[in-house]
């Protein structure tokens, strides 16, 4: 188990369907993170949001849409996703001075 | 552009064997630096991390880490591997107050028993 809890671990969506990845942190850090990881490869940012406002966005398809609606929670929601979209998300926080922590991840396939 | 390189993309080694995974970065500032381990089908879980202060850095698990400014690397030790060392390991690097990290491509270590 990790502080930072991601929901759901496992996620099977069409690609015309809406969905969403939430995660939560009660470790008081005022950064969280969206990464994009894929097998045997490092995590890929897609968002980074610092005091809830939307800090990164690395070029993410609007697809996803981040949502930070308070300090502990962080969500991205899913639309009209591709099958090249199945992957890992992984979110992450960070403190001052403390490494990124991160979550257990979802495991996404689109179909 | 910062970048971090990781030498080793596969290792395989016996258990009881030394480990050392080379880590090399470019930036020339203040850097935070930073060892993840994921074990197959697993998160992401930190291994170290250097801010400041003794180069030698000592882990979970029995890792350590050296940071040495003047060649721009901090390479993951451990004297003696198991069979449950056997993951992906990734070093990372962060510069000063940026929020972003940068990613080596990761190492594969299989310990054979």
């Amino acid at each position: 188990d990790t502080e930072v809890t991601q929901t759901p671990k496992h996620l099977v969506m069409g690609m015309t369907n809406k969905k969403s990845l939430k995660c939560e942190q009660h470790m008081g850090h005022r950064a969280m993170y969206w990464y994009k990881q894929k097998a045997k490869k490092p995590p890929e940012l897609m968002f980074v949001y610092s005091y809830e406002k939307l800090s990164i966005n690395e070029s993410v398809p609007s697809r996803f849409s981040p949502e930070c609606p308070n300090s502990s929670l962080l969500n991205l929601h899913l639309h009209a996703l591709q099958p090249e979209d199945s992957a890992l998300y992984l979110c992450a926080s960070q403190g001052r001075r403390a490494g990124y922590t991160f979550g257990s991840g979802t495991r996404l396939t689109v179909v | 552009a910062q970048s971090v390189s990781q030498h080793n993309h596969h290792v395989i080694l016996s258990e009881a064997a030394s480990l050392e995974l080379g880590c090399n970065y470019s930036y020339g500032g203040t850097v935070n630096l930073f060892w993840y381990v994921q074990y197959p089908g697993q998160h992401l879980q930190l291994l170290l991390k250097y801010f400041s202060g003794d180069p030698l850095v000592k882990g979970i698990k029995g890792f350590e880490a050296e940071f040495i400014k003047s060649k721009f690397s901090f390479n993951l030790r451990k004297p003696s591997v198991q069979w449950s060392d056997t993951a992906e390991y990734f070093c990372a690097v962060n510069a000063g107050n940026n929020r972003k990290l940068i990613w080596g491509l990761g190492t594969s270590l299989a310990v054979n028993p």
